[in-house]
């Protein structure tokens, strides 16, 4: 079955820095890619997403690309602010339109003022 | 609307103790799934179903139980509670086509002693 690896695990950054998460997956059937941030004692709630016809996509300050080759996809945050700190959640969703999502461990963001 | 809406938020129970953490949509979601999130380890998928009446398993499928009647509920049973099981449960829906946005209840903090 699909998996999906995350890194780093923590993330520490000055406001104003940009911060980079990375996850690759192991099952070249998957077709999309949604991140969820969790603020402490939250729900996960989706931020972006990318599917597997598309290599890059913004909103804003997030961004995701995505390398179908290596099936690697990554976050990139600029500009931090403090409010970004949380944790963030990589997916992966595997072919057959079940939308069965496996995530990433997390990794968990901390923006210093 | 309510979203998805998980009960009880906190639970504590003796191991061996069986128990149901209910869930339920009123977005008319086809997809619904269970998820339980330790540290370090991100959201494991534990049953998921597409509709009511089809239910499958997830990664972590062991000492639960799960029916979807109707398209609303999809409760998850514990059916002899083990101190492994002490996590955080989050129920999520999503809306039935392949690649769309999962939608994420409060979560239930179930400690099993």
């Amino acid at each position: 079955g699909e998996n999906v690896e995350q890194h780093p695990s923590t993330l520490s950054v000055q406001e104003g820095d940009s911060a980079v998460i990375k996850c690759t997956y192991s099952d070249s059937a998957s077709n999309y890619f949604p991140w969820y941030k969790q603020e402490l004692g939250k729900r996960p709630q989706l931020i972006i997403d990318i599917r597997s016809n598309v290599g890059e996509k913004k909103d804003q300050r997030i961004a995701v690309t995505l390398n179908k080759t290596a099936k690697h996809f990554s976050l990139h945050i600029t500009e931090t602010q403090p409010e970004d700190s949380a944790v963030y959640f990589c997916a992966a969703s595997i072919m057959g339109g079940y939308n069965k999502l496996i995530f990433g461990a997390g990794t968990r963001l901390a923006v210093h003022p | 609307n309510a979203g998805v809406t998980q009960t009880p938020k906190f639970q504590v129970l003796k191991t061996g103790q069986s128990m149901t953490l209910q869930c339920a949509q009123d977005m008319n979601h086809e997809y619904m799934s269970w998820y339980r999130q330790d540290p370090g380890m991100g959201l494991r998928l534990i049953h998921y179903s597409v509709g009511a009446g089809i239910t499958d398993q997830g990664e972590v499928p062991n000492g639960y139980n799960v029916s979807r009647s109707t398209t609303e509920d999809f409760p998850l049973r514990l059916l002899s509670a083990a101190p492994s099981q002490t996590s955080v449960y989050f129920c999520a829906s999503s809306l039935g086509q392949a690649n769309t946005e999962a939608f994420f209840g409060q979560g239930t903090r179930l400690t099993v002693v």
